[in-house]
């Protein structure tokens, strides 16, 4: 499965949009990008996943570039709920799941 | 979003015994269910892929003795520390597969060995 790299944190004030930048530079054609969220102490939570169109859900929207080696997940209008830790993880589809550091985002009013 | 319980949410036991933790998938069936664990300011390790009615497949470097994981039906997995001593104290995570190979996640069970 191909590596992602996050940034280690990002701020965001309230109500704007948070864009989480994910670089995948070796993602294969078959390779599907998920994005996940950890509130402290919870279980991570399924956002979104695509795997060559982008994708829009109730959550977020996900911009994959044409060449796929990079995606951006958006928050189009967070809250301080939205403070969390963001994954993204490329996978084969039915592959496991191998979580890296993520980007910790922190929202302020 | 499927909806995926644990039980117990937190737990502290004496070292040397044996706690079982449970993963439950409540509104779907699951063949294909996941154990990770978290240490603090950690992220996810996976630790085993559990698959209704087989065994378990472990990661490297996690004991297969120590970490006794039975999946006996679709909606139902349960994962047992044996012998649990202070090292093993983290935050358990399980997880089911949906059918978009999305993985839902369980609230957690928080481990403390005394």
């Amino acid at each position: 499965d191909a590596k992602t790299t996050q940034p280690t944190s990002m701020d965001c004030a309230e109500g704007r949009a948070a864009n989480l930048p994910c670089n995948h530079s070796t993602i294969s054609g078959n390779e599907y990008v998920y994005w996940y969220r950890q509130i402290h102490s919870q279980g991570p939570q399924y956002i979104i996943h695509g795997l060559k169109n982008n994708e829009t859900n109730e959550m977020a929207s996900l911009i994959i570039t044409e060449d796929r080696k990079s995606s951006t997940l958006i928050l189009p209008h967070a809250t301080l709920r939205d403070t969390a830790v963001y994954y993204c993880i490329v996978i084969y589809n039915f592959n496991k799941f191998y979580f890296g550091s993520g980007t910790k985002l922190n929202v302020k009013p | 979003g499927a909806v995926v319980s644990q039980h117990p949410s937190w737990v502290i036991c004496k070292s040397g015994t044996s706690v079982k933790i449970e993963c439950r998938s409540l509104d779907f069936q699951a063949t294909t269910m996941f154990w990770y664990r978290q240490f603090p300011k950690q992220s996810l390790m996976l630790m085993a892929t559990s698959n209704e009615g087989s065994k378990a497949t472990y990661e490297q470097g996690v004991e297969k003795d120590k970490f006794l994981i039975n999946h006996a039906s679709l909606t139902l997995s349960t994962l047992t520390v044996t012998s649990a001593h202070p090292e093993d104290s983290s935050f358990y995570i399980c997880s089911a597969r949906g059918l978009k190979n999305e993985q839902f996640f369980g609230p957690g069970t928080r481990l403390t060995v005394l």
